[in-house]
């Protein structure tokens, strides 16, 4: 199956402060999602991203589908930032209703201290 | 749009007996996933619906485990004999039918098997 890779698997940031986490991802996908969860668990769906470049206030992301990688961007990073943060991809070659049967990444744990 | 809500959020039982949890999607969601999460892993896929229709049973889902959605509306998850192994958050997600839609999750039942 599709294999997902994150990273750094820790970042440890001030507030204020600007950050990039990567996903690379082994086929073409027909699905990408990045997620954050928070210290609660829940799931908080960030962008649905299988190429091209999005903006959502101060985070962003842009995957180069073509390269098979995917990059978010915090800006100015808030305390409420800190949790999980987790791409998640379904693979082309998986099937033609497998886009959301998605593999997840072993996540990003970033942590903001005020 | 309330959301997808999963109840209960917490369970605890004994090994050996048998515990079930219920997904509400949002409402005009066609599909329907579960997805098991242990400690410090990303969520695995273990199954999806399309409307009543359960398509795919990830190799997870082992013959103890059985997922139901009658009406193609809420959803249940049944686990038989639970083991120690089974302790994990069981998050639900749903979408459109559309393939360009993504994944909305719930909070999650944590289950513990004492």
């Amino acid at each position: 199956g599709i294999q997902v890779e994150q990273s750094p698997p820790d970042l440890i940031l001030q507030e204020g402060a600007n950050s990039t986490l990567r996903c690379n991802f082994s086929d073409s996908v027909n699905n990408l999602q990045w997620f954050h969860q928070n210290p609660w668990g829940q799931l908080i769906n960030l962008f649905y991203i299988p190429s091209g470049t999005k903006q959502n206030g101060r985070l962003s992301a842009t995957t180069v589908a073509t390269e098979r990688y995917s990059l978010l961007y915090i800006s100015s990073s808030q305390t409420t930032d800190s949790g999980v943060y987790f791409c998640a991809v379904s693979g082309v070659n998986a099937g033609g209703t497998s886009y959301g049967k998605l593999t997840f990444g072993q996540g990003t744990i970033l942590t903001v201290h005020p | 749009d309330t959301g997808v809500s999963q109840n209960p959020r917490h369970k605890i039982t004994k090994r050996g007996q048998n515990v079930t949890f219920r997904c509400d999607p949002i409402s005009e969601h066609n599909r329907l996933y579960w997805y098991r999460q242990t400690l410090g892993q990303g969520p695995e896929f273990l199954t999806y619906f399309q409307n009543e229709a359960q398509l795919e049973k990830s190799r997870l889902l082992s013959d103890r485990f059985s997922a139901e959605r009658p009406k193609g509306s809420f959803s249940t998850l049944e686990i038989q004999r639970t083991e120690q192994g089974d302790s994990a958050m069981y998050l639900c997600a749903s979408s459109l039918l559309d393939s360009r839609s993504p994944l909305h999750f719930g909070n999650g039942t944590r289950l513990t098997v004492t």
